[in-house]
């Protein structure tokens, strides 16, 4: 069973701040199937990133994500009002979905 | 406008039983494996059960299987979780999720709704 732990729990940055969010895999994984996405208060999640690098339809060019085997990362190259959320990483394998723990970006 | 709509929440004891019911518009549900994914309150996503397009294959986390059954009905574009023998630790917002296979992603997400397991 592959384990995803995303680090680090809270992320306390300015608007403007770069953001790099981190998401390990417990074995080497697919980057086809390593995705990540986005959570506001009371809303359901929002897929960002898919195939560790892709955007998603509709997502700004601020969030980019990159990795491999075991390493994989969600940056955001200048945070926005609206971009303070939760961030989940999320794997893909043998028909079944793995979601890390999480990260909240919140405004310093 | 693709849109999932979920109902069926609400509160139950420990024992009992809920069936959540989603319905899908705006895209043909017949062509896409569909999801359940639960968030405990506070707590982060967990995955809970897959159902591909034509009910062929089906799968569920090792937490909720024996309990809970998922089914759907493409002539009427709906997505079931019949959920029984229900604890304390199911408790959570369920998500009707559409996920891409060959990304392996969801890529649409319902609103959610509550189940509270409690005496």
């Amino acid at each position: 069973e592959i384990v995803l732990t995303q680090s680090p729990g809270t992320l306390s940055l300015s608007p403007g701040e770069r953001a790099t969010l981190s998401c390990r895999a417990s074995q080497s994984v697919s980057s086809s199937f390593l995705a990540w996405y986005q959570q506001k208060p009371g809303q359901a999640p929002r897929l960002l990133i898919y195939g560790a690098s892709s955007r998603a339809t509709g997502i700004p060019d601020r969030f980019s994500g990159s990795g491999s085997g075991t390493d994989f990362t969600l940056t955001i190259s200048r945070l926005e009002p609206e971009d303070f959320a939760v961030y989940y990483c999320q794997h893909y394998g043998s028909s079944f979905f793995t979601f890390g723990g999480g990260t909240k970006v919140e405004i310093k | 406008e693709v849109q999932l709509v979920e109902s069926g929440g609400g509160l139950v004891k420990p024992g009992g039983s809920l069936r959540l019911s989603c319905a899908a518009s705006g895209f043909t549900f017949s062509s896409y494996s569909m999801n359940w994914v639960r968030q405990a309150p506070g707590k982060g996503l967990e995955w809970v059960s897959s159902i591909s397009s034509s009910s062929s294959y089906i799968y569920y986390a090792d937490s909720v299987k024996g309990r809970f059954t998922i089914s759907r009905d493409n002539a009427n574009n709906s997505l079931y979780l019949q959920m029984n023998s229900l604890r304390a630790e199911d408790t959570a917002v369920y998500y009707c999720a559409r996920y891409i296979t060959i990304f392996g992603v969801v890529d649409i997400w319902g609103h959610g709704t509550m189940v509270t397991v409690s005496s």
